[in-house]
């Protein structure tokens, strides 16, 4: 089984809608992280989570809030979707050193 | 990201070496990352580099690390066409908690 798990792979929807996507872990790593994945960008933190009590905002977080429901799982919501968030998403996770990164979301926002 | 730069793309013939440049900003970074990414996939940690060693070989490759111009490079030996990939450097700037990531450069290896 993959270590960290995206859901959903793909997803279209419609500017305005809210959408979340969610990841899952079984490293058992405290840290947890957000990336989206632009053409010629290079991956962009959006948010990052030490803990479970512990959100902070990466370098591109407006527009998208998250929940980290426990150790094993971090969300993202876009609230209001529109076109530029079209994009794919990457969670990972990581203990202090090496991240590891899901399969990712690939969202399209019409 | 705008504190690493790396080309966009590079093209090699299969069993040629390629070299693959990343520029950093950050002198104080501890480790120093590159990433692969295969197509339709996320990307999966290849090798990294501690700050204090210039250079560090691993089977076919070959990191080689130059603090005073910043620039970090990663060399594939006998390239094949599975090493096809987007490559990404990384580091971990102080002051920051997570990695910030050169955008990537596309390697191409043709048979």
């Amino acid at each position: 089984d993959a270590d960290v798990t995206q859901t959903p792979r793909n997803r279209i929807t419609k500017t305005g809608k809210r959408i979340m996507l969610e990841c899952s872990q079984t490293k058992g790593h405290d840290r947890m992280y957000w990336y989206r994945q632009d053409p010629g960008l290079g991956l962009r933190l959006i948010y990052y989570s030490f803990d479970v009590k512990d959100i902070n905002k990466g370098e591109i977080s407006d527009g998208y809030s998250v929940s980290r429901q426990a150790q094993a799982k971090f969300s993202l919501s876009l609230e209001s979707a529109i076109p530029n968030q079209t994009a794919l998403y990457f969670c990972a996770t990581s203990d202090w050193g090496e991240q590891y990164f899901g399969p990712g979301t690939r969202l399209t926002v019409t | 990201g705008e504190d690493v730069e790396q080309s966009l793309f590079l093209s090699v013939r299969e069993g040629d070496s390629s070299v693959i440049n990343c520029t950093y900003t950050d002198s104080s970074s501890t480790y120093l990352y590159w990433y692969k990414q295969e197509p339709g996939a996320g990307l999966q940690l290849l090798t990294y580099i501690f700050s204090n060693m210039d250079m560090k070989q691993d089977q076919r490759l070959t990191v080689l690390l130059n603090k005073k111009d910043k620039h970090l490079s990663l060399r594939i030996a006998d390239t094949q066409t599975g090493d096809s990939a987007i490559y990404f450097c990384a580091e971990i700037p102080q002051g920051r908690r997570a990695l910030t990531f050169g955008s990537g450069t596309r390697l191409q290896v043709q048979p």
